[in-house]
C-alpha cells in the first residue's frame, strides 16, 4: 500500500523554540495532506488540510500563526509549531491523499511526538 | 466541538472470543465510514470500509455494520486475538470547504487475554 513517513518521530524542545516535523508521501503524489493532534487517551482532531502550493486551510481553534503548515511539493507537507509551549506537546499525526488509492483514502503517517519542556 | 475524553471505553475479551465494538456517529449527511486500529505510539491503521449505499461489508476476520436509521456503527471482530489489542476509532467522512475530511470518533481499547 501507500507509504507515509513522518520526522522526526519524536522531538523534546523547550519552551519558547520552534520545532518542525516533516510528512512525506514515499510511493505517490499526495495533493492534499492533512495534520492531526492527539492528546494522550483522545482521538485524533484535524487541525488543518493543505493542498499543494496553496495556503491551508485550518479547523476552527486552531492558531495559524502557530501552526505553520507549508506544502512544497508533492511529496512533501510541513508542519511548524512556532514558539512551543508545554500545552502543544500532543502527538501529530499526517496523512495524505493523492494518485494512489480511491479519491477518499487517506494514509496515515507514523506520528511524531513532541514534549515542550 | 469533540468532548474531551480521560478515559477510553475498554471492551475486555478472551482470545478466540469475538467482539463487537460500537460507534455512533454524528452526521446524518455522511456517506462514507471507516474502522481504523492504532496500536500505542503508532498512526492509525485502516481496517475496513463501508459506504452508506450498503448496511454490511465483510473482510478477512472483520464485518462492518451500518445502521443509517440510528447512526450507529459497528465492527465485528471474529476469533479475536491478542495482537488484535488496540485502540479502534470509525471515522466518517464530511465535505467540507471542497475537501474530504474525516471526523474521528472517541475510539475504544479492546483488550485481548490469552
Amino acid at each position: 500500500g501507500a507509504v507515509v513517513s513522518q520526522h522526526p518521530s519524536w522531538v523534546i524542545c523547550k519552551s519558547g523554540t520552534s520545532v518542525k516535523i516533516e510528512c512525506r508521501s514515499l510511493d505517490f503524489q499526495a495533493t492534499t495532506m492533512f495534520w492531526y493532534r492527539q492528546f494522550p487517551k483522545q482521538s485524533l482532531m484535524l487541525m488543518a488540510t493543505s493542498n499543494e502550493g496553496s495556503k491551508a486551510t485550518y479547523e476552527q481553534g486552531v492558531e495559524k500563526d502557530k501552526f505553520l503548515i507549508n506544502h512544497a511539493s508533492l511529496t512533501l507537507s510541513t508542519l511548524t509549531v512556532t514558539s512551543a509551549h508545554p500545552e502543544d506537546s500532543s502527538f501529530y499525526i499526517c496523512s495524505a491523499i493523492g494518485d494512489r488509492g480511491r479519491q477518499e483514502t487517506q494514509y496515515f503517517g507514523p506520528g511524531t511526538r513532541l514534549l515542550v519542556l | 466541538g469533540e468532548s474531551v475524553g480521560l478515559h477510553l471505553p475498554t471492551l475486555s475479551v478472551q482470545e478466540g472470543d469475538n467482539s463487537i465494538i460500537n460507534c455512533a456517529y454524528s452526521n446524518s449527511a455522511s456517506d462514507y465510514f471507516i474502522w481504523y486500529k492504532q496500536e500505542s505510539g503508532k498512526g492509525p491503521q485502516f481496517i475496513i470500509d463501508i459506504r452508506s449505499n450498503m448496511d454490511k461489508r465483510q473482510g478477512q476476520r472483520v464485518t462492518v455494520l451500518l445502521n443509517k436509521t440510528v447512526k450507529h456503527l459497528s465492527l465485528q471482530i471474529a476469533a479475536t486475538q491478542p495482537g488484535d489489542s488496540a485502540v479502534y476509532f470509525c471515522a466518517e467522512m464530511g465535505v467540507g470547504t471542497g475537501f474530504q475530511k474525516l471526523v474521528f470518533g472517541t475510539g475504544t481499547r479492546l483488550l485481548v487475554s490469552p
